[in-house]
């Protein structure tokens, strides 16, 4: 069982469009963080959100945490083929030492 | 460059073979943890080590075994390879375990047994 639910898995869209990734649990999570990760590397931090409710923006790209801080949502403006890569959500469950990573979206940008 | 450096990048064992994966952070980072990622599953932990002189199990730790060595280095070693350890190996460590500026990955090792 997946702590953490990511929807779609897979998302191909024109150069151009919005999209929105979804990050889903029957847990409350202290935080919440978003990762992108390309071919061959390491996923590298984009955003980390705290506070139920929060936005945060990051050029064309926003995050937000629940109100109840169990889900979270990414959302990409005008998505550019630069945006290709798998994003993962991955959280601090209340009490718990180390971080559950959902399954991972993973997104391709088609010029 | 600052970071985790994993080796070595690739990596192809026979059945029954062991050997180790090294890692090691120059961040001053306090928690280290190996994750292996496998298609559909995103990353799963294998083992963690939340300081210096500790280590716990994560969600997937049978066929693992890890030391600490020191601060800045943290190895994961496989006794005897099997085909279901075939995955994507990543180290990454943080300022402590749970902190909220996140993770820093290695690039990671890609491990076929055959």
């Amino acid at each position: 069982t997946q702590l953490l639910e990511q929807s779609p898995q897979f998302l191909s869209i024109q150069e151009g469009e919005n999209l929105t990734v979804y990050c889903n649990s029957s847990s409350v999570f202290s935080s919440l963080q978003w990762y992108r990760q390309e071919p061959g590397e390491g996923p590298v931090l984009l955003v980390t959100v705290v506070t139920g409710g929060e936005v945060k923006k990051l050029k064309r790209l926003t995050f937000q945490f629940g109100d109840a801080r169990k889900d979270s949502s990414l959302h990409i403006t005008a998505a550019q083929p630069g945006d290709t890569g798998l994003y993962l959500c991955a959280g601090l469950i209340q009490g718990a030492q180390t971080l559950v990573f959902g399954q991972g979206t993973r997104l391709t940008i088609n010029p | 460059n600052a970071g985790v450096t994993q080796t070595p990048k690739f990596q192809v064992l026979k059945t029954g073979q062991s050997m180790t994966l090294q890692c090691a952070q120059d961040m001053n980072h306090n928690s280290m943890y190996w994750y292996r990622q496998d298609p559909g599953m995103g990353l799963r932990l294998i083992y963690y080590s939340a300081s210096e002189g500790t280590t716990d199990k994560g969600e997937v730790p049978n066929g693992y075994n890890v030391s600490r060595l020191n601060k800045r280095e943290f190895s994961l070693r496989l006794e005897s390879a099997a085909p279901s350890q075939t995955s994507v190996y990543f180290c990454a460590s943080s300022r402590s375990r749970g902190d909220t500026y996140g993770y820093t990955f290695g690039s990671g090792t890609r491990l076929t047994v055959v």
